[in-house]
């Protein structure tokens, strides 16, 4: 399954199968890139990131993919599990941020996995 | 253990009254951020706090106002001049000296209602 995450802010997926989660970043100035995962009524949990000087990462079970030059960010997971459903964010940081951590967030994408 | 402290977790307002959230953070870090959420929107920076004694506004600080004495402590209040309080207020903390995004700790949270 797959999901522009400004467009179409859920996605359902069967277990097993591999989800597609994008978004759209704003700033051509931005430097490093952040998926968080948040359930609900908690706050986010870091799952991977990338700089810009990389176009692609790979975690356990996720990768990130980069396009600088149409700025879009995208979330792979594979073979997608119950406790994966949660509503997934890509935050951005620009270059004039520094050391902080002044995120910008996406709106997010509800990921529901289907038993 | 380590982390990240805020209370109350839900907490009532009623209209013209101003409300201090708590934060506290173990950590030893420098930095402290509040972000605000409202449902099914991204995260959003209100203030931010990189040393003792000194903070900074974000991009939504209208209507909140911030101290930072201590290191470990950054409260919020939400001032009768917030229009639209009613929302999900996350805190955070990081050092200073390096940002990742696998290094700022979130707080579980406090639901604001006004009533």
């Amino acid at each position: 399954g797959e999901s522009v995450g400004l467009h179409l802010p859920t996605l359902s997926v069967q277990e097993g199968d591999n989800s597609i989660i994008n978004c759209a970043y704003s700033n051509s100035a931005s430097d490093y890139f952040i998926w968080y995962k948040q359930e609900s009524g908690k706050g986010p949990q870091f799952i991977i990131d990338i700089r810009s000087n990389m176009d692609k990462r790979q975690g356990q079970r996720v990768t990130v993919l980069l396009n600088k030059t149409v700025k879009h960010l995208s979330l792979q997971i594979a073979a997608t599990q119950p406790g994966d459903s949660a509503v997934y964010f890509c935050a951005e940081i620009p270059l004039y941020s520094g050391n902080t951590g002044k995120l910008i967030f996406g709106q997010g994408t509800t990921l529901q996995v289907k038993p | 253990d380590g982390g990240i402290t805020q209370s109350p977790k839900y907490l009532f307002r009623k209209e013209g009254q101003n409300v201090t959230l708590s934060c506290e953070q173990n950590l030893n870090h420098d930095a402290m951020y509040w972000y605000r959420q409202d449902p099914g929107q991204g995260l959003r920076l209100i203030y931010y706090s990189q040393i003792v004694n000194d903070f900074q506004k974000g991009d939504i600080a209208e209507g909140y106002s911030v101290s930072r004495e201590k290191k470990e402590s950054f409260p919020l209040t939400v001032t009768s001049a917030q229009k639209n309080p009613t929302a999900f207020y996350l805190c955070a903390s990081s050092r200073s000296d390096y940002f990742s995004g696998n290094t700022i700790y979130f707080g579980e949270g406090s639901w604001l209602t006004v009533v």
